[in-house]
């Protein structure tokens, strides 16, 4: 088996700050989503990678960034955190892009902006 | 309107009961699904999958696919209080993984 492991847990930060949420992963998956998780609105996803050096924009991407710097890490940049803002970050992997829709999870990160 | 949505929003049943859960697509092109789970601090875990029309049972958890319909739903047989979480339906145009759209959920409690 393998671990989706997401750092930090917790983030707090203030109006217009810049934040980074790290995520690795030891399932040598090829591919590795964010989502963004908001209460009664389901999972909706910010930023996906095919491959390595690949990066894609997802239906929510405005006013985050992505890198992924190596197979088994991906970071998610949020440009400017809004005020009120509460969220939970969700980092994901697969096999790889064509494979059968199982996604394995990180426990998540949990944003709150003050 | 969102493209996969779920009823009922939230869902009480006794131990040993069972658990119903319903999805619908609105988008024809989105008729691969899938059911996942989150326990309370945790990530959604996958569940089980359906593709084809009918039944697919795999344990405890049987789903059930229309696909003229675009209607599929979760049931939960005896269910156990370890069964209370947030449940997902995902759907995807086809059977790869990159382009699941969630539903917004059913929390199910089962109560002891």
């Amino acid at each position: 088996g393998g671990i989706i492991t997401q750092t930090p847990k917790f983030l707090i930060g203030q109006e217009g700050q810049k934040l980074t949420l790290k995520c690795q992963q030891n399932f040598n998956h090829d591919t590795m989503y964010w989502y963004r998780q908001d209460s009664g609105k389901g999972l909706r996803l910010i930023y996906y990678s095919i491959t390595e050096n690949d990066l894609q924009k997802g239906d929510l991407s405005e006013g985050y960034d992505a890198s992924r710097e190596k197979k088994s890490s991906f970071s998610l940049t949020v440009t400017s955190a809004q005020k009120n803002e509460m969220a939970v970050f969700l980092c994901a992997s697969s096999i790889n892009w064509a494979n059968t829709g199982q996604l394995y999870f990180g426990e998540g990160s949990k944003l709150t902006v003050l | 309107q969102q493209k996969v949505q779920q009823s009922p929003e939230s869902l009480s049943v006794p131990e040993g009961g069972m658990a119903s859960l319903n999805c619908t697509s609105s988008d024809r092109n989105f008729q691969y699904f899938w059911w996942y789970r989150q326990h309370s601090g945790e990530g959604p875990k996958a569940l089980m999958s359906i593709f084809s029309d009918g039944d697919k049972k795999e344990g405890r958890f049987t789903a059930h696919l229309n696909k003229a319909s675009l209607h599929v739903s979760l049931h939960i047989r005896d269910s156990q209080p370890s069964d209370s979480a947030l449940y997902f339906c995902a759907a995807s145009e086809h059977s790869g993984s990159w382009q699941l759209i969630f539903g917004s959920g059913t929390q199910l409690t089962v109560m002891p």
